[in-house]
């Protein structure tokens, strides 16, 4: 039972353009959404977070979106660069999870194109 | 100021040896987080500790697979017996408290290939 979704596996896009990753949940007890950037041989390391009382989160280039009606949430990319070229990952807590623990999505392997 | 810090990076193990997984979290961080990841996967959810303390183990298999993070020393991810199954990279995550909003920072994994 995959709680949180991550329907396209990979995104190619030109650099200087816009990336829109896409992320989708089915568990409402989720309250708080997290994108991770990993590159190969290496962690994941933290981009971007959004509580579920707000719609919409930014860091510089990064933006998220939250649409809890339809249990979606996207990370925004703009301009993109080819350093952004990694495998993005959406986790989701629940409120009442003990510790926090995070569920991931599979994850989108982004290519930016110089 | 260092990271989480993991090792070994890699590992290699024959079927039915011992796997010993190592994680440091980052310093004044005392909850830490295991998941696993197979080839082409999301990260799964294993084990939350705190110190000396299992708080939640619900994502970790019943046999074979244990975790500590004594009072003293890094947390360990211990599995026995090692299958071909186990073969996956393992990462730990650390946080500073318990607590929505809390972000948790990853080492770089142990990529665990058994024989």
């Amino acid at each position: 039972d995959q709680q949180v979704k991550q329907n396209s596996p990979s995104l190619s896009v030109q650099e200087g353009r816009i990336s829109i990753l896409n992320c989708d949940y089915t568990n409402s007890m989720f309250d708080y959404f997290l994108w991770y950037k990993k590159y190969p041989a290496e962690g994941p390391t933290f981009l971007i977070s959004i509580s579920s009382i707000k719609d919409k989160n930014e860091d510089g280039r990064f933006t998220v979106f939250l649409n809890k009606s339809a249990k979606h949430l996207s990370l925004h990319i703009v301009p993109s660069q080819p350093g952004d070229s990694a495998v993005y990952f959406c986790a989701a807590s629940a409120i009442k999870a003990a510790g926090n623990k995070l569920t991931f999505g599979g994850g989108t392997r982004v290519l930016v194109k110089p | 100021n260092a990271g989480v810090m993991q090792n070994p990076r890699h590992l290699v193990r024959r079927r039915g040896q011992e796997a010993r997984l190592r994680c440091s979290p980052m310093k004044g961080h005392s909850h830490v987080y295991w998941y696993r990841q197979l080839p082409e996967e999301g990260l799964k959810f294993m084990v939350y500790l705190q110190k000396e303390n299992i708080i939640d183990e619900s994502g970790m298999p019943k046999e074979r697979f244990s975790a500590e993070f004594p009072k003293e020393g890094p947390s360990i991810l211990r599995i026995q017996q090692v299958v071909r199954g186990d073969s996956a990279a393992y990462f730990c995550a650390s946080s500073p408290r318990e607590g929505r909003g809390d972000i948790q920072y990853f080492g770089a994994g142990t990529r665990l290939s058994v024989l």
